[in-house]
């Protein structure tokens, strides 16, 4: 009941295509969904979060969209570039107690 | 601001011998989180800490253990080593997880068993 599901576990997209990763959780008492992003030789950084009262939240070119009865949370990025290179793990967390990470997809945009 | 700091960033070590890892956190940040990461499992929960006091543990043998100071600075130990401890080793500090749930990670002490 603690996992969350990621996938696909890597992707390519081109220089300003959407780039979509999906998440699946088990646990409804999962109340902060935040997703990283990994550079190579770097420590995850907070990409954007989201809580389960909310079924979208919108950052620049980076989107969070919920779905609380399907258990459920996606990744959206819009017009994709070569700098978003990098792995993106979807995480969530109970109260602040830890974060359950999904398994990481590697995405790759080419010029 | 400074990031979350972590000491030693690479390290290489033989079986059966231990290790320290040191971390530094965002000053202000009181709740100190242990990561391990490898290619095969991935991101796992080790140990929270806030306030000098481990709040949480995840399903990690006894030979992972950690501490937090006064400061908020924390260390952990890995006794015993075994060549599957061979992982990036990060840690992450939040003013506090209960609250926010916002965490900042440093960039990791990556440790080789040979």
């Amino acid at each position: 009941q603690q996992q969350v599901k990621q996938s696909p576990q890597s992707l390519i997209v081109q220089k300003g295509g959407i780039s979509i990763i999906n998440c699946a959780y088990e646990n409804t008492a999962f109340d902060y969904f935040p997703w990283y992003q990994q550079f190579p030789g770097k420590g995850p950084a907070l990409l954007i979060a989201i809580r389960p009262d909310v079924s979208e939240k919108k950052e620049g070119r980076f989107t969070i969209s919920f779905n609380k009865s399907a258990k459920q949370f996606s990744l959206h990025i819009m017009d994709s570039q070569p700098g978003d290179s990098a792995t993106y793990f979807c995480a969530a967390m109970y109260r602040g107690s830890r974060l359950t990470f999904g398994e990481g997809t590697q995405l790759t945009v080419n010029p | 601001k400074a990031g979350v700091t972590q000491t030693p960033r690479y390290l290489i070590k033989t079986r059966g011998q231990q290790v320290t890892l040191s971390c530094s956190p965002i000053s202000g940040h009181r709740s100190v989180s242990w990561y391990q990461q490898t290619p095969g499992q991935g991101l796992q929960f080790l140990f929270e800490y806030f306030s000098e006091t481990q709040r949480n543990k995840g399903n990690f043998p006894g030979r992972f253990s950690g501490r937090q100071f006064s400061n908020s600075r924390s260390e952990m130990n890995v006794s015993t080593l075994e060549l599957g401890d061979s992982a990036l080793y990060l840690c992450a500090s939040s003013e506090d997880l209960t609250n926010t749930g916002e965490l900042f990670f440093g960039e990791g002490s990556r440790l080789t068993v040979l």
